[in-house]
């Protein structure tokens, strides 16, 4: 049973620049959430995506972007990259709308930004 | 607001003893679910146990078990027989039954070292 799984591993961009990460949820499961976590900080919510639609947002800006396919995975995209953007993005996935209340969380994309 | 708070940034036990991690949190829900996560070195957040707000009985999972005090609004981790394969960043997180939607909200850690 395939787990939650993320690329790149790892991301060096400069500041301005576009960056696209990629999850594909465990198998079974239809909704993703990505996770903005900054060195030494819990997890932030960005968003989450159920039924190809963006379902609710926290306090992040109309920089970060996403996208969510017919076959569940995902895209987060991140335009006008700033050095603060550095940070472990993580995609966490779950099943059906209520999700369970458990999400199973992928190894995470490690972004640096300079 | 929904907030957690870990006020432990770091722990240190023996190998084999018992330790206790702390978290408190804030909601006005009282429909929610409670969790413990683990964060070893490779980053790979791991589900330790769940609590449903609704249950009196603490949860229990081997050798990690739940203080739940629902009108503290604690909810405290014990690791009992600490290995050091336990060694790893420990978050604790809530979600709430909102408008069919679980969005997480999480603490800022606790380090644990499990010394040989």
């Amino acid at each position: 049973d395939a787990g939650v799984t993320q690329s790149p591993t790892h991301l060096i961009k400069t500041r301005g620049q576009q960056v696209t990460l990629r999850c594909s949820p465990k198998s079974g499961h239809d909704t993703v959430s990505w996770y903005q976590q900054a060195l030494g900080q819990g997890p932030q919510f960005i968003f989450q995506y159920y039924e190809e639609e963006e379902r609710q947002r926290g306090n992040f800006p109309d920089r970060f972007s996403g996208h969510q396919f017919p076959n569940y995975s995902s895209e987060l995209n991140v335009n006008a990259l700033l050095l603060g953007d550095s940070a472990l993005y993580l995609c966490a996935s779950s099943r059906g709308a209520l999700g369970g209340y458990e999400q199973y969380f992928g190894p995470g994309t490690r972004l640096t930004v300079t | 607001a929904q907030t957690v708070t870990q006020s432990q940034p770091e722990m240190s036990v023996q190998e084999a003893e018992t330790v206790t991690l702390s978290c408190t949190y804030d909601t006005s829900e009282n429909n929610y679910y409670l969790f413990w996560y683990k964060q070893p070195p490779s980053r790979q957040m791991i589900l330790v146990i769940r609590q449903e707000a609704y249950k009196q009985q603490n949860a229990t999972e081997n050798r990690f078990s739940v203080n739940f005090q629902k009108a503290a609004k604690s909810f405290s981790l014990k690791i009992s027989d600490s290995q050091l394969g336990d060694t790893a960043m420990y978050f604790c997180a809530f979600t709430t039954n909102l408008y069919n939607f679980n969005k997480f909200y999480f603490g800022s850690g606790t380090k644990l070292n499990v010394k040989p």
